[in-house]
């Protein structure tokens, strides 16, 4: 079945540091991909996706491109910021919301940021 | 987007008993999904739901523990039944948004005691 494989956390980072955290994924098809973040006592929100082969999913500073070679979609952000202090999910499904397919997590990484 | 009502927010509540969870979404949607998330783990889906039949279930998740409800296009309803303490986690709504996107509902956090 589909899997999603993201690196442990937490990650710690001083401000202005960059970012990367692995995700890769196994999946049957041609998966959409996703990172979802969640804020402390927060529910998740959509941070970028990515639906095909070698799209790039950005938004806030972050980017993550689709590697159909590596089965993976890194996150990435050039310069954290103490407010993205939260934890990060990266996700897939295997097709279309209308058609019920359900959303594969990974098991989150939690990143701190300090001043 | 759709934007979802998720209640209660928060619930602490005795073993042996059930909580029922609502979610109200502000536009029609086909599917609608029920994660939980176990403290310090990922989301796990529960069940899926579609209007107008019984929802699916994923493997280790039952009807009888986790009953849900799906009148119409807008609404749905989890409950928790016979809650023990492991049923502590937060419990999530999310639909999809068209195309390949999906939003969540802010979550209810379950404390069994």
């Amino acid at each position: 079945g589909d899997s999603v494989t993201q690196m442990e956390g937490p990650v710690t980072l001083s401000e202005e540091a960059f970012l990367t955290i692995n995700c890769t994924y196994t999946a049957t098809g041609y998966p959409s991909l996703f990172w979802y973040v969640q804020y402390p006592g927060e529910g998740l929100q959509l941070l970028l996706k990515a639906t095909k082969a070698d799209d790039k999913g950005s938004n806030k500073g972050f980017e993550a491109t689709y590697r159909k070679e590596t089965t993976s979609f890194h996150l990435e952000k050039g310069s954290v910021q103490v407010s993205d202090s939260a934890v990060y999910f990266c996700a897939l499904s295997d097709g279309f919301t209308g058609g019920g397919n359900k959303l594969t997590f990974g098991t989150g990484t939690q990143l701190k940021v300090e001043l | 987007s759709a934007v979802i009502s998720q209640k209660p927010s928060r619930d602490i509540c005795q073993r042996g008993t059930s909580l029922t969870i609502q979610c109200q979404v502000d536009s029609q949607v086909t599917m609608m999904f029920w994660y939980r998330q176990q403290p310090g783990q990922s989301l796990t889906l529960i069940a899926t739901a579609n209007q107008g039949s019984e929802a699916t279930y994923e493997s280790g998740f039952v009807i009888d523990k986790f009953p849900i409800s799906r009148p119409n296009l807008t609404f749905s309803t989890l409950t928790v039944s016979n809650m023990s303490p492991e049923d502590s986690s937060i419990y999530l709504c999310s639909v999809g948004t068209g195309g390949y996107g999906y939003t969540f509902g802010s979550g209810t956090r379950l404390t069994v005691v």
